[in-house]
């Protein structure tokens, strides 16, 4: 398998424009996670899936942020509209089971800038 | 509100000598305990996870947990300047749909 596959890998935009972010599981895996890393803040939870289901949106700083998973293969993490702060690296992972004692494999991270 | 806590480092030691890194927890429910490595610009990567009291080795690496203090440790034995990198302690409640906390990390130095 090829792993969790985020794109793009670096995004570059201004300020006020919409950003989509993108995440493709490891395939049998049902739990999909975004991730924002931060120097200040660490690796933050912003939003849990199971089934395709949100199953935990608290860590979703706020309306500006959204997410969708429409099929066990793909996520889309949304930002409308960016702000600076926004500049992180959005990591996706994936993991087999939400109950379950297991581990979370992560993407490679789309490396977010907001001018 | 579940936390963990590291020491943010830089942890530096010599090329063959031992690594401690330490995280503490402050949620009792947590029952899952994983370590995580990640390299400067790169993805956080599995190394370790612990599920019980006391120590688990994998080749040079050493996991311990004793729950009653709510402390978690990672021993590298013979470190190598590729060793080099962040540590990420991240914990799981098993309780209903969990999900991983993370620490900040402990950056390890590792010179030749």
């Amino acid at each position: 398998d090829a792993g969790v596959i985020q794109s793009p890998r670096h995004e570059v935009t201004e300020m006020g424009q919409e950003v989509t972010l993108r995440c493709k599981p490891i395939s049998g895996h049902n739990s999909l996670f975004w991730y924002r890393q931060t120097m200040m803040r660490g690796l933050e939870l912003l939003i849990y899936f199971n089934n395709n289901v949100p199953i935990d949106d608290s860590g979703m700083p706020e309306d500006r942020f959204s997410a969708k998973m429409p099929n066990a293969s793909f996520s889309t993490l949304k930002i409308q509209p960016s702000e600076p702060r926004d500049s992180a690296v959005y990591f996706c992972a994936s993991s087999l089971g939400g109950r379950q004692n297991t581990e979370a494999f992560f993407g490679q991270g789309t490396r977010l800038t907001v001018v | 509100q579940k936390e963990v806590e590291q020491n943010s480092g830089p942890l530096s030691v010599p090329e063959g000598a031992i690594a401690s890194l330490n995280c503490t927890y402050s949620d009792r429910g947590s029952q899952s305990f994983f370590w995580y490595r990640q390299y400067s610009g790169k993805s956080p990567e599995l190394i370790m996870s612990i599920y019980s009291n006391g120590d688990k080795e994998d080749g040079r690496f050493t996991a311990q947990l004793n729950k009653a203090s709510q402390y978690v440790s990672l021993l590298i034995r013979d470190s190598q300047p590729s060793d080099s990198a962040t540590y990420l302690c991240a914990v799981k409640v098993l309780a209903g749909y969990s999900t991983l906390t993370f620490g900040k990390g402990t950056m390890l130095l590792v010179s030749p």
